[in-house]
């Protein structure tokens, strides 16, 4: 069975500082690996997958499939970027997420 | 469009008492899913519907039951709500069916005492 770890709760950074969240996966086949991001009392949005390699508000993460992982980076964090984000598998027909990051940018 | 809309927002029920989440979107996606998510455990799939007339267990289904009604509407219905089942519960759709749930509801908070 497929598996997503996100090993930080919380990461807190300041302002412009670079910013790197952490996902690891544990999957058989061949992933399809996504982050979402969740703005407070807001709705969950999609915010990047991996196979259309895009930079999405700042943001760009690289699938590295010898380490199994796919960590999402900012070089320059803003205030905005405050949430939860979480990391997601895509098996068969179904999406199976991290626990989640909270991200605090101090001004 | 509205996107994927969910009723109730907020929900408190006691142990033992039964309840149906309502779930639509207006996008034409073929694929809906219900989730729910736990402080520290992300988002967990209970069931999906890859299409209209169909319905499959996800990671978590026990004390659930859904229903796709037609194509725009995917109900959960808890049957004997337990304090376990406290939580907050995301309906989601998605036009692929790859299970990208790229639209999502903005979540019904439920409270089982």
């Amino acid at each position: 069975a497929q598996r997503v770890t996100q090993p930080e709760k919380l990461l807190s950074v300041f302002k412009g500082a670079p910013v790197e969240l952490k996902c690891n996966y544990s999957y058989s086949g061949s992933p399809e690996l996504f982050w979402y991001v969740q703005y407070s009392r807001q709705r969950l949005q999609l915010l990047l997958r991996h196979i259309s390699r895009e930079s999405i508000k700042g943001f760009t993460a690289d699938l590295n499939k010898g380490e199994t992982s796919f960590h999402l980076k900012k070089p320059f964090a803003q205030e905005e970027d405050s949430a939860m984000y979480y990391c997601a598998l895509e098996a068969g027909n179904m999406l199976t997420f991290g626990g989640g990051t909270r991200l605090m940018v101090k001004p | 469009n509205a996107g994927v809309t969910q009723t109730p927002k907020f929900q408190v029920l006691k142990t033992g008492q039964s309840m149906t989440l309502q779930c639509a979107q207006d996008m034409n996606h073929n694929s809906m899913y219900w989730y729910r998510q736990d402080p520290g455990m992300g988002l967990r799939l209970i069931y999906y519907s890859a299409s209209e007339g169909t319905t499959d267990k996800g990671e978590v289904p026990n004390g659930y039951n859904v229903s796709r009604l037609n194509k725009r509407e995917f109900s959960l219905r808890l049957e004997s709500a337990a304090p376990s089942q406290t939580s907050v519960y995301f309906c989601a759709s998605s036009e692929s069916g790859s299970g990208t749930g790229d639209s999502f509801g903005p979540g019904t908070r439920l409270t089982v005492t």
